[in-house]
């Protein structure tokens, strides 16, 4: 059964305090990781997919890295409106139809000016 | 950019009620999942869909329901609401892909009284 553990539960940050979010996944065969922002009352909104292990991807603020056992989301040099909950995701191989994904619990950031 | 879009923002109703709560995407996609969403609990799956008129069992379906007559359009249904069915859903879609993220609707927070 696939597994997806997020750390730090929450996290508060000065205005460009740099960091780092973790996600731990244990998955049968990887087929994507995939992190995910959440404002409070809204649906989660797509960041990034990592396919492969040493694979990265950025944008604006925020680069997301990929090991075998684990991902990273860096924020560098946030501000208050990174604020939100970080979301992370895997599917694995699985023979059954579908594209189940397995969430983690999420990291809840804020960033205070 | 694909849409999902969930019927009601907010809902109220009674203990005893049947509810249904309506969710519509608009790229075609094949796969479409519900969710609920709860502190402490994060995102867990009800039931999710990857054809017309195919439905599997997530990881909580006991107390609820769901209709796929049409590609567009995943119905979740309350058979007959209780209190702890209080909370916030979440409906999502994806192609039938695998390693294909999913995009969100914005949520329904369904109070049952």
């Amino acid at each position: 059964e696939d597994q997806v553990t997020q750390s730090p539960e929450a996290l508060r940050l000065q205005e460009g305090e740099s960091s780092s979010l973790n996600c731990s996944y244990t998955v049968s065969g990887l087929r994507g990781l995939f992190w995910y922002r959440q404002d409070p009352g809204k649906g989660p909104e797509f960041l990034f997919t990592l396919y492969s292990a040493g694979e990265e991807k950025e944008k604006e603020r925020l680069k997301a890295t990929l090991t075998k056992k684990e991902s990273f989301l860096h924020i560098t040099a946030p501000k208050p409106e990174d604020s939100a909950t970080y979301l992370c995701a895997v599917r694995g191989f699985y023979k059954a139809a579908g594209n189940k994904l397995t969430f983690g619990g999420g990291t809840r950031v804020l960033v205070k000016p | 950019d694909v849409k999902v879009t969930q019927s009601s923002r907010y809902l109220v109703k009674r203990t005893g009620e049947k509810v249904f709560l309506e969710c519509v995407q608009d790229m075609d996609h094949e796969n479409m999942f519900w969710y609920r969403q709860d502190p402490g609990l994060g995102l867990r799956l009800i039931y999710f869909s990857y054809d017309v008129k195919m439905k599997e069992k997530g990881d909580i379906p006991e107390g609820y329901s769901v209709s796929r007559e049409k590609k567009e359009r995943f119905s979740l249904i309350l058979e007959s609401a209780s209190t702890n069915q209080t909370s916030m859903y979440l409906c999502a879609s994806s192609l039938g892909v695998e390693g294909y993220g999913y995009t969100f609707g914005s949520g329904t927070r369904l109070t049952v009284v």
